[in-house]
């Protein structure tokens, strides 16, 4: 089965400081994408990032960046210079080129404080 | 450019009553799903529409039915609602199932009481 876990229910920091979220997946496929999304407090689900397996280098999208270990099967996230619009829930979720679904972790909870 | 637009955003209904989630999205994608997301869980899929014309079921599908309208508009119906529907639902859309990139409305809370 196709699994991902995300073994943070709820983290906190002050503002200004790095944070890094961890997520694991599971699936026996070799080509897939990984995704993290935020959903603020207003409930709307915004995509912060994404990988493709295929690739080595892990991306990064201004303050956002990943830490992708393939042979791990680890996808976390890390956020520099956090803000307090950074508080949110963040989901990992990843989908393989054979199955259309986006599987999806339980979440973390990220509280920033000022 | 509104993106992907759902209504209700909030409603109670009682046991055994009947409502229909609307979705519409004006980005021109062919694909659209709906999820559920309940506490301490990830997103689950009930259904989708890869391209307009066909539906499929996903991962939770019972006790729900869905219309794909036209290429815009994806309804997601309750024919009679259960408490353990409770949940928000999300209405997405992307341009084709295996585009990496879903666009999510803003989703709708349902209680069942």
């Amino acid at each position: 089965a196709q699994t991902v876990t995300q073994s943070q229910p709820e983290m906190s920091v002050q503002e200004a400081e790095t944070v890094t979220l961890s997520c694991t997946y599971d699936t026996s496929e070799n080509n897939y994408y990984l995704f993290w999304y935020k959903q603020p407090p207003s409930r709307q689900m915004i995509l912060v990032i994404r990988q493709e397996a295929y690739k080595q280098q892990n991306a990064t999208e201004n303050r956002f960046s990943v830490n992708f270990q393939k042979a791990a099967k680890s996808f976390s996230l890390k956020i520099s210079d956090s803000q307090l619009g950074d508080t949110a829930m963040y989901f990992c979720a990843f989908r393989t080129d054979s199955n259309y679904q986006l599987i999806w972790g339980a979440g973390t909870k990220l509280i920033i404080k000022p | 450019n509104a993106g992907v637009t759902q209504t209700p955003k909030f409603q109670v209904l009682k046991t055994g009553q009947s409502m229909t989630l609307q979705c519409a999205q004006d980005m021109n994608h062919n694909s659209m799903y709906w999820y559920r997301q309940d506490p301490g869980m990830g997103l689950r899929l009930i259904y989708y529409s890869a391209s307009e014309g066909t539906t499929d079921k996903g991962e939770v599908p019972n006790g729900y039915n869905v219309s794909r309208l036209n290429k815009r508009e994806f309804s997601l119906r309750l024919e009679s609602a259960a408490p353990s529907q409770t949940s928000v639902y999300f209405c997405a859309s992307s341009e084709f199932t295996w585009n990496t990139e879903a666009f999510f409305g803003q989703g709708t809370r349902l209680t069942v009481v």
